[in-house]
């Protein structure tokens, strides 16, 4: 079975622009979260959604946004990309929306210049 | 201070040998502790989960002192392929779902 797969998986955009991530969670996974990480430090929290409802949100700015399809994969958007974005990016999926356990991706790697 | 703190190290260790490390969290009404690992450059991968009675997995033990407020992860008979960031993880409520990470302890096992 194919785990959690994300696309691209790295990416270098200039400031300003916007950015389109995409990940397909596991098959029969209906909880799909994302998760910054900057060099040094351990994820944060972006976005959960389950059952294409946003479920949870972390202290990131409305620039960043995200959805959720019928299919349960997701997308993660960000908009006017500053230099600090630069960072990976990880989704995750799990069966319900408890969190337990989290399955990730490899991530996609953005490198803002 | 910071929900979930851990030591950053490096811990350099020797092959062989048992190690251990702790994690804090701040929020007493947290209701559920995970390990995570992550290797240079990998996404992070679930180690084990922290149970109130404690749990053991082969060589490794979880432990949960909710008077403390911390978690311990012990490894015994460290081997190379043991070297990796070790992410504490705490879910602060049972209501939210947001998961806080720590920022992960690097352990470096050595010949």
């Amino acid at each position: 079975d194919a785990g959690v797969t994300q696309s691209p998986t790295h990416l270098i955009k200039t400031r300003g622009q916007h950015v389109t991530l995409r990940c397909s969670p596991i098959s029969g996974h209906k909880s799909v979260s994302w998760y910054q990480q900057v060099l040094g430090q351990g994820p944060q929290f972006i976005f959960q959604y389950y059952e294409k409802e946003e479920r949870g949100r972390g202290n990131f700015p409305d620039r960043f946004s995200a959805r959720q399809f019928p299919n349960y994969s997701s997308e993660l958007n960000v908009n006017a990309l500053l230099l600090g974005d630069s960072a990976l990016y990880l989704c995750a999926s799990s069966f319900g929306q408890d969190n337990s356990p989290l399955h990730f991706g490899n991530g996609t790697r953005l490198t803002v210049t | 201070r910071k929900e979930v703190e851990q030591d950053p190290g490096p811990f350099n260790v020797p092959e062989g040998a048992t190690v251990a490390f702790n994690c804090t969290y701040s929020n007493s009404a947290s209701q559920s502790f995970f390990w995570y690992r992550q290797d240079c450059r990998k996404e992070p991968k679930l180690l084990m989960s922290v149970y109130s009675s404690g749990n053991e997995d082969g060589r490794f033990t979880a432990q949960l002192n909710r008077a403390s407020q911390y978690i311990s992860l012990l490894i015994r008979d460290s081997k190379l392929s043991d070297s990796a960031t070790y992410l504490c993880v705490v879910n602060p409520l049972l209501s939210n779902y947001q998961l806080i990470w720590g920022a992960g302890t690097k352990l470096i096992i050595k010949p």
